[in-house]
This record gives structure tokens, C-alpha cells and sequence, in this order.
């Protein structure tokens, strides 16, 4: 089935570490890609999206992201984490009209 | 202020009952669409609407229905034939559908029915 693979579930990181959450997808041919965030109790929100060009793409509050097209993959990443980044992140494939959503990674960041 | 609200936050009912979620955008935006959420699920699309007067299925549409008589308003009513009906429902719309488009969210509501 196609799909869309979140690798951990919960993520533990202390302040100032660096975050990588991977996310895997499984559809051929043209693919839109997203990271979505969601901090407690707030709306979900975009992090960053890729259509095209440049696969490294950047989002709000200093994530970023790669897309490797060999691999079906759109990882996510940021240098230095803090308390605020905890939340639940989801990565999503926008096929059509249609997005479909990974299982969400939630992260905590101790401080 | 723009965007999307959808209440109540919380709603609890009983088993056998229908009840129907609401959601409303001022973002002028086409298309709408009703997400489930559960813990360790991620999102699943129940319903969408690109246009007003039309909706399609999503992949878990049993046991819901939905109407998009206006623009600004897509309900969800979620029917006694849905065999688990306890989670985060979420709201979605998007300036149009298809491909390169941005969906933005609503707060949620979390039904949960005993």
C-alpha cells in the first residue's frame, strides 16, 4: 500500500542538540511534501513544503529539510533544538487533491 | 482576523447518537476538507469538498456524511453507524484543490463517545 513512514514515534533530546526526524514515502512520480507541526495545544501549523527546485528547503524557526528523490525521503532536521520545539511533527505527501499523513514523531526537549 | 474555527472543543455524546461537528472559514478558500486524528495514526482523510455542492469520499468515510451548502461552511456529522467515533476530528482548508497547495487548520474537536 502507498504510504507514508514516520521512523520514531517519540523522540527525547536535550536542549542545543541537533534533530533529524526521517520520513519515507512510498509514491512514484511527482510528489508534493510537507512538514507539518503541531505544539501543545495549538492549531497545526506548516513547518516547510517542497513542489520543486531546490531540494533543501527551509522553513520557520530554523528547520530544514532535504528531499532525496533516490531514497523517497524528506527528512527533517535542525542544528540546535530548544524547550519551545517540543510538539508532535508530521510529515505529509500531497497526492491530487489529497494529502497523506505519516504517523507523527512526538518530540520532547528537555531543558 | 482569518482562518478557520471549529467547535465546540469538546463534545460528548452517547453511543447511538448522531452528532455533527462544525466548520467554518472566513479565508475565502475553495476547498475544504475533515481529517481524523488518533495517537499514533497520524491524520486520515474522512471527507473533502473542492467546490461548494460537491464533496468526495476520503479513505475513511464510513459512517460519516457531510454538506457544503456554502463557502464558508463544511459540517461533519458523524453517524451511529461509525464504529469508533472517539477521537480529534480536524478542519482543513485550502485556496483550491489539487496539487501545490497549502492546507491550513482548524483548532480541532475532540468527540468522545460512551
Amino acid at each position: 500500500a502507498q504510504s507514508v513512514s514516520q521512523h520514531n514515534h517519540h523522540v527525547i533530546l536535550s536542549e542545543a542538540a541537533s534533530l533529524e526526524l526521517g520520513c519515507n514515502y512510498s509514491y512514484g512520480g511527482t510528489v508534493n511534501l510537507f512538514w507539518y507541526v503541531q505544539y501543545p495545544g495549538q492549531h497545526l501549523q506548516l513547518l516547510l513544503k517542497y513542489f520543486s527546485g531546490d531540494p533543501l528547503v527551509k522553513g520557520i524557526k530554523g528547520f530544514e529539510a532535504e528531499f532525496i528523490k533516490s531514497k523517497f525521503s524528506f527528512n527533517l532536521r535542525k542544528p540546535s533544538v530548544q524547550w519551545s520545539d517540543t510538539a508532535e511533527y508530521f510529515c505529509a505527501v500531497q497526492r491530487g487533491n489529497k494529502l497523506v499523513f505519516g504517523a507523527g514523531t512526538i518530540l520532547r526537549v528537555k531543558s | 482576523d482569518g482562518g478557520i474555527t471549529q467547535s465546540p472543543k469538546y463534545l460528548f455524546r452517547k453511543e447511538g447518537q448522531n452528532v455533527t461537528l462544525s466548520c467554518e472559514q472566513n479565508l475565502n478558500h475553495d476547498a475544504m476538507y475533515w481529517y481524523r486524528q488518533d495517537p499514533g495514526q497520524g491524520l486520515r482523510l474522512i471527507y473533502y469538498s473542492q467546490i461548494v455542492n460537491d464533496f468526495q469520499k476520503g479513505d475513511i468515510a464510513e459512517g460519516y456524511s457531510v454538506s457544503r451548502e456554502k463557502k464558508e461552511s463544511f459540517p461533519l456529522t458523524v453517524t451511529s453507524a461509525q464504529k469508533n467515533p472517539t477521537a480529534f476530528y480536524l478542519c482543513a482548508s485550502s485556496i483550491g484543490p489539487g496539487t501545490g497547495v497549502e492546507q491550513y487548520f482548524g483548532p480541532g474537536t475532540r468527540l468522545t463517545v460512551t
